[in-house]
């Protein structure tokens, strides 16, 4: 079954405490991407990448890092959480890059740091 | 003025009812452009691409205006069911990174 896949889906955690959120995908598509959506504004996009090892700042990236050492892996990481990146986070990919084609979604992973 | 922009309503519509939303966008050089379907804080998924020349998917009609710079979205017989948020999704002009609009909610009711 092609699926995105995020873990964990839920997170409580402390100030300051690091912590990576993986994403994965099996449809082979080189374009992966992390959005946080918040009450009043929206899906915004943290990171993207259009394929191994090219990855580029989204519209809201302070905070953040990514990697993409292999395809099918994108993992966004905080290294030093804040209580202003409790969110609900999505991850997503597609087969041709950004807006060119269907974005499949991860099922959300809901962070809430304390 | 923004990238994307939507009336986040909600609108509120009788079972069986027609029900429009459009979508306006400031880049003029955009060219895909996407309604998505959100369910309460589920993952967002595609309802329908939107082309030049406008399409249709059974009681879904999605048209583009380029010289008006917005697209839109009719829900003809409404169904409970259909209760949800409807996200815009345009790919930024020279780009491919997607921009989402904030969402419409819609709610059907008996």
């Amino acid at each position: 079954e092609a699926q995105v896949t995020q873990n964990p889906r839920y997170l409580i955690t402390v100030t300051g405490k690091k912590l990576t959120v993986t994403c994965s995908q099996n449809m082979n598509h080189e374009y992966m991407s992390w959005y946080r959506q918040d009450p009043g504004l929206g899906l915004r996009q943290i990171y993207y990448s259009m394929n191994v090892e090219v990855t580029d700042k989204g519209d809201v990236p302070e905070g953040y890092k990514v990697s993409r050492k292999e395809k099918r892996n994108f993992p966004l990481i905080l290294e030093s959480p804040s209580p202003n990146q409790t969110s609900l986070y999505f991850c997503a990919s597609s087969s041709l890059a950004g807006g060119g084609d269907t974005q499949y979604f991860g099922p959300g992973t809901r962070l809430t740091v304390l | 003025r923004k990238e994307v922009e939507q009336d986040p309503g909600p609108f509120n519509v009788p079972e069986g009812a027609t029900v429009a939303f459009n979508c306006t966008y400031s880049n003029s050089a955009s060219q895909s452009f996407f309604w998505y379907r959100q369910d309460c804080r589920k993952e967002p998924k595609l309802l329908m691409s939107v082309y030049s020349s406008g399409n249709e998917d059974g009681r879904f009609t999605a048209q583009l205006n380029r010289a008006s710079q917005y697209i839109s979205l009719l829900i003809r017989d409404s169904k409970l069911s259909d209760s949800a948020t409807y996200l815009c999704v345009v790919n930024r002009g020279g780009s491919y990174i997607p921009t989402f609009g904030r969402g419409t909610s819609l709610i059907v009711h008996p």
